[in-house]
């Protein structure tokens, strides 16, 4: 079956120590997104691809970095976590055009846990 | 700037029909979706209405949508426990970026 696969499903890093989250999909859709989603809160956008092309959120830190070397995968790279940046992070991905062309399609999500 | 509101908790037995509402800002929006998350996963798509619509049902969901008040809500008719979860509204807002609202969690009783 078609789908986003995030892994790890859950991740544990040391305050400070460089993190790498990964995104991989099957759909073959053109746009991906990261999110990161606190507790009982919305997902919040952090960045998205068009493509090749990055586009970065105003208010996303300078903490958070991409990276999507091909059209199937998609990396989050946290340079230096702190606590506050322990949430879920979700992948999404949708095709341009189409139907319903805003449709996103999202994976299990990683937790990530700062100590 | 777009913003899209949601009650934080629903709570009905198991039978009845659960209604859950939305308001969101954004006259321009084109879609609006509905998202069920259950604990520790990811969003669901369950389902989506075009903004010249006014009702879309899909089996036990049914979404209607008033565009002057800016009103979305999804009835969930014969709720089971397995519809326990939160339920995110969306909009498709400026930069064709979706918009999530809070979330209300829905607490079915058996």
């Amino acid at each position: 079956d078609a789908m986003v696969i995030q892994n790890p499903r859950y991740q544990v890093t040391q305050f400070g120590k460089p993190v790498t989250l990964s995104c991989s999909q099957t759909l073959n859709h053109n746009v991906m997104y990261w999110y990161q989603q606190k507790s009982s809160q919305a997902p919040k956008l952090l960045f998205h691809y068009y493509d090749k092309d990055f586009n970065n959120e105003a208010d996303t830190p300078d903490n958070f970095q991409s990276r999507r070397p091909n059209t199937s995968f998609c990396f989050l790279d946290i340079r230096s976590p702190g606590l506050g940046d322990a949430a879920m992070y979700l992948c999404a991905t949708s095709r341009e055009g189409g139907q319903n062309p805003y449709e996103q399609y999202f994976g299990p999500g990683t937790r990530l846990t700062v100590t | 700037g777009e913003d899209v509101e949601q009650s934080l908790f629903l709570s009905v037995r198991e039978g009845d029909s659960s209604v859950i509402n939305c308001t969101y800002t954004d006259s321009s929006s084109t879609y609006l979706y509905w998202y069920k998350q259950e604990p520790g996963a990811g969003l669901q798509l369950l389902t989506y209405i075009f903004s010249n619509m006014d009702m879309k049902q899909d089996q036990r969901l049914t979404v209607l949508l008033n565009k002057k008040d800016k009103h979305l809500s999804l009835r969930i008719a014969d709720t089971q426990t397995g519809d326990s979860a939160i339920y995110f509204c969306a909009e498709i807002g400026a930069g064709n970026m979706l918009t999530f609202g809070g979330g209300t969690r829905l607490m079915v009783k058996p």
